[in-house]
């Protein structure tokens, strides 16, 4: 199949680290991603890896990639309230920059 | 920075109207992408085009049409809208960099 599968819900006190897990099914997707979504606003892309990576890191965001299990990871160091939101990974199939998205892991920080 | 723009952000229609969403980008991106948003079902691809008056099906085209006349606009439309079509509406460009921007999103309500 060509399911991307998140847990739906995490949540973490301010401060903390918060690991958001992915799993995807294409062995021959190229790139992974993770978007942001605020309330009632369209999709921001935070970062992407490459397949032949295995780890990215952009300031307090670290992306770890397990290409044997096909396990896709976000971390987020030092959690802030304003990092509440929903969080998609998406792998790429095919041509045309076709994405597939998971259902979407809804993250909230807590004092 | 990359701009994609919505026609608008709220819409009601009524059950049978036909409707258009609008989709316009200015960053002379080849590839665009319409998705709906549905709560635990994350992005599902309704239909993308990857040039001007080229289309193909998504995962989920049945209800919807699109048009692209010009490369910067691309259009969905529900011919006979119901309510099973009431969702937000995402649109999405991409070029060669392997990364896909997202607009602000319709939210549609067919009554």
């Amino acid at each position: 199949g060509e399911d991307v599968e998140q847990s739906l819900f995490l949540s973490v006190r301010e401060g903390d680290s918060s690991v958001i897990n992915c799993t995807y099914t294409d062995s021959s997707s190229t790139y992974l991603y993770w978007y942001k979504q605020e309330p009632g606003a369209g999709l921001q892309l935070l970062t992407y890896i490459f397949s032949n990576m295995d780890m990215k890191q952009d300031q307090r965001l670290t992306v770890l990639l397990n290409k044997k299990d096909k396990h896709l990871s976000l971390r987020i160091a030092d959690t802030q309230t304003g990092d509440s939101a929903i969080y998609f990974c998406a792998e790429m199939q095919g041509g045309y920059n076709k994405l597939i998205f998971g259902a979407g892991t809804r993250l909230a920080v807590h004092p | 920075d990359v701009k994609v723009t919505q026609s608008s952000r709220y819409l009601v229609k009524r059950t049978g109207e036909k409707v258009f969403l609008e989709c316009v980008q200015d960053m002379d991106h080849e590839n665009m992408f319409w998705y709906r948003q549905d709560p635990g079902l994350g992005l599902r691809l309704i239909y993308f085009s990857y040039d001007v008056k080229m289309k193909e099906k998504g995962d989920i085209p049945e209800g919807y049409s699109v048009s692209r006349e010009k490369k910067e606009r691309f259009s969905l439309i529900l011919e006979s809208a119901s309510t099973n079509q009431t969702s937000m509406y995402l649109c999405a460009s991409g070029g060669s960099s392997y990364e896909q921007y997202f607009g602000p999103g319709t939210r549609l309500t067919v009554t």
